[in-house]
């Protein structure tokens, strides 16, 4: 059982690059999350969706945009990496809304 | 809106039990969980408890639910070193945004 896969684990950018972050899960959830996570911070909701074809704002999601164009994968775009983006990033999948999430391991992002 | 919150940091010996509270404000949480991280990993289930429970446990685990006062509570039996990580509370409200997660508890085993 694979779960929920991020690639890729690490990358460094340049301010102003582009990138994409790709979550993949395999257990046919509807919801599929994207969080950050920063020292004392926590974890905080870029975007989500609902199902295939859906997705909506969370918490922070200035200088992201996201595509859920198959049910099992779900995109994470950064247009123009700024050095405030350097963070840790998961993706996560439930099969109901308020069940258990299930996460990936993470992909660590620096922007110099 | 919803708000979950907990302590950041947690220090106990080595075979103590360590105790990491929590309080969230959304009453109509269905669910409660415990996450684990551990360094450079995911979060990975713990445990979770219906609202409806005051109490779970599972092994080293004790799960406590005081509904009326919003307040949850994990206890770990007998801490060892690999029990050292963070501990995110999360509850389940309903709404399609999914969990809202605590900033986490970070538990420093000392020998």
């Amino acid at each position: 059982n694979a779960g929920v896969t991020q690639t890729p684990k690490f990358r460094v950018l340049k301010t102003g690059q582009s990138m994409t972050l790709l979550c993949a899960q395999d257990m046919n959830h509807e919801y599929m999350y994207w969080y950050r996570q920063d020292p004392g911070m926590g974890l905080r909701l870029i975007h989500y969706s609902v199902g295939e074809g859906t997705t909506a704002k969370g918490e922070v999601p200035d200088g992201y945009n996201v595509s859920r164009l198959k049910k099992q994968n779900f995109l994470l775009g950064l247009e123009s990496a700024a050095p405030s983006q350097t963070s840790v990033y998961f993706c996560a999948s439930s099969l109901r809304v308020n069940g258990e999430a299930f996460f990936g391991q993470g992909t660590r992002l620096t922007v110099v | 809106g919803e708000d979950v919150e907990q302590s950041l940091f947690l220090s106990v010996r080595e075979g103590d039990s360590s105790v990491i509270n929590c309080t969230y404000t959304d009453s109509s949480s269905t669910y409660l969980y415990w996450y684990k991280q551990e360094p450079g990993a995911g979060l990975q289930l713990l445990t979770y408890i219906f609202s409806n429970m005051d109490m779970k446990q599972d092994q080293r685990l004790t799960v406590l639910l005081n509904k009326k006062d919003k307040h949850l509570s994990l206890r770990i039996a007998d801490t060892q070193t690999g029990d050292s990580a963070i501990y995110f509370c999360a509850e389940g409200g309903g709404g399609a945004d999914g969990l809202t997660f605590g900033k986490g508890t970070h538990l420093i085993i000392q020998p």
